[in-house]
Order: structure tokens, then C-alpha cells, then sequence
């Protein structure tokens, strides 16, 4: 089944404590992209990749950090988390190349304490 | 950059009548609107899109219109149902094979009562 498998579901962290979200992808997809989902803000891009070893920030990157080191992953990395980093985190994915459908994941619920 | 904004945040319609969101975006150079539908708790998924080169589509119950020179483009759901219910999320990019430059709208939350 082509899907988009993100890990964990649910996170709850304290400060400081380096944290990373997994996301993988089976569709031989060439762009993946990380968002956070906060209420009245909709969705908004935190990074994206074109490809292997090919990263670039979003409209809200600070605080995170990703890598591309394999087509199917794109793990997504907080070195120091913060409370205004709660938030719905999905990740998704996309064959590009004229076609734009984004496959989401199943979102991570962080929680920063 | 671009910039969506989307109207209303919350919409309430009786089962059985229309409903319809509306957004506006900022690039002209914009060229692919998807539609993509949040159902609670679950994913968000893409319900319908449309090209800068088309004015309509529509697949079913649901539409999309969009006026290029307005730069406004809108979802219209006829006959509503229950299963209708959940957080739209309207978007715009520019170019082909550009996902990674999807900016989204900040979402109406429909709800459909019987």
C-alpha cells in the first residue's frame, strides 16, 4: 500500500531534549516536505527537499532541522525544543514532476513541557 | 512570496444545502489551486485542484471556480451531508512539479447539521 508512515503519533518532551520525528515514504516520491499545524494559522512549510541530499527552509524553519540522506526518509530533527514548538506536525510527500498531489503522513502531536 | 487567504474560518449549512469557501492569493504567477479536505483527527487529502489554464471543474457534488484576473478561486459543495464535515484547506503554487512551494490558506471548519 503507497503510503506515508511518520512516527511518533504522539510525543510529550520537556525543553531542551534533542527529539527527532520520522517520516518515510514507499512511492519513490522525489520531493518531501515537513509542516506544523496550529489552529487559526493552517498549515505552514518548515522544510522541503527536491531530492536526495537537496534541502531548503520554509516559511517557518527556525528551531528545526532536517536531512535527506536516503530518497524514502526525511526525518525531521528539534536539537533544543521549545514550548511554541507544540504543535500537529505532518510530513508529506510528492512525485512532482507535474504532478503536485501531496501524500500526507498521519501527523505527530508534539507536546513541549 | 505568495500569500492565501481564506474565507470564512467556520461555516455552518443545513444537510442538503451549498456551501462555499472562498480564497484569494497574492502571485499572480500562481498556476495550480488544490483543494484538500481534513476530516477530525485524520490526514489531510486532496479533494479536487485546478490549473490557472481552466476557469471550473467539477467531480460531483464538489466544484472549484477560479478568476484569474480577481486572483480569487472558490469550493463549492452542493447538497451537503453529514460526511461533508471536517477543515478545508485551500492552496497556491506557481510552476509545474513545485509541491515544496505549496503555500496553504488557514482553513474553514464546515460543519454540516441534520
Amino acid at each position: 500500500e503507497a503510503q506515508v508512515t511518520q512516527n511518533p503519533r504522539y510525543l510529550i518532551t520537556v525543553t531542551g531534549k534533542k527529539l527527532t520525528v520520522t517520516c518515510s515514504q514507499n512511492m519513490n516520491h522525489e520531493y518531501m516536505s515537513w509542516y506544523r499545524q496550529d489552529p487559526g494559522l493552517g498549515l505552514r512549510q518548515i522544510y522541503y527537499s527536491m531530492n536526495v541530499e537537496v534541502t531548503d527552509k520554509g516559511d517557518v524553519p527556525e528551531g528545526y532541522k532536517v536531512s535527506r540522506k536516503e530518497k524514502r526518509n526525511f526525518p525531521l530533527i528539534l536539537e533544543s525544543p521549545s514550548p511554541n514548538q507544540t504543535s500537529l506536525y505532518f510530513c508529506a510527500s510528492s512525485s512532482g514532476q507535474d504532478n503536485e498531489k501531496l501524500f500526507f503522513g498521519s501527523g505527530t502531536q508534539l507536546s513541549v513541557l | 512570496g505568495e500569500n492565501v487567504e481564506q474565507h470564512p474560518s467556520t461555516l455552518s449549512v443545513q444537510e442538503g444545502d451549498s456551501a462555499v469557501i472562498k480564497c484569494t492569493y497574492s502571485d499572480s504567477a500562481s498556476n495550480y489551486f488544490p483543494w484538500y479536505k481534513q476530516e477530525l483527527g485524520k490526514r489531510p487529502q486532496l479533494i479536487i485542484d485546478i490549473r490557472s489554464n481552466v476557469g471550473e471543474k467539477k467531480d460531483q457534488r464538489i466544484a472549484v471556480t477560479l478568476n484569474k484576473t480577481a486572483k480569487h478561486f472558490s469550493l463549492h459543495i452542493t447538497e451537503t451531508q453529514p460526511e461533508d464535515s471536517a477543515v478545508y484547506f485551500c492552496a497556491a503554487t506557481r510552476g509545474t512539479g513545485t509541491a515544496s512551494k505549496l503555500t496553504f490558506g488557514t482553513g474553514t471548519r464546515l460543519q454540516v447539521t441534520l
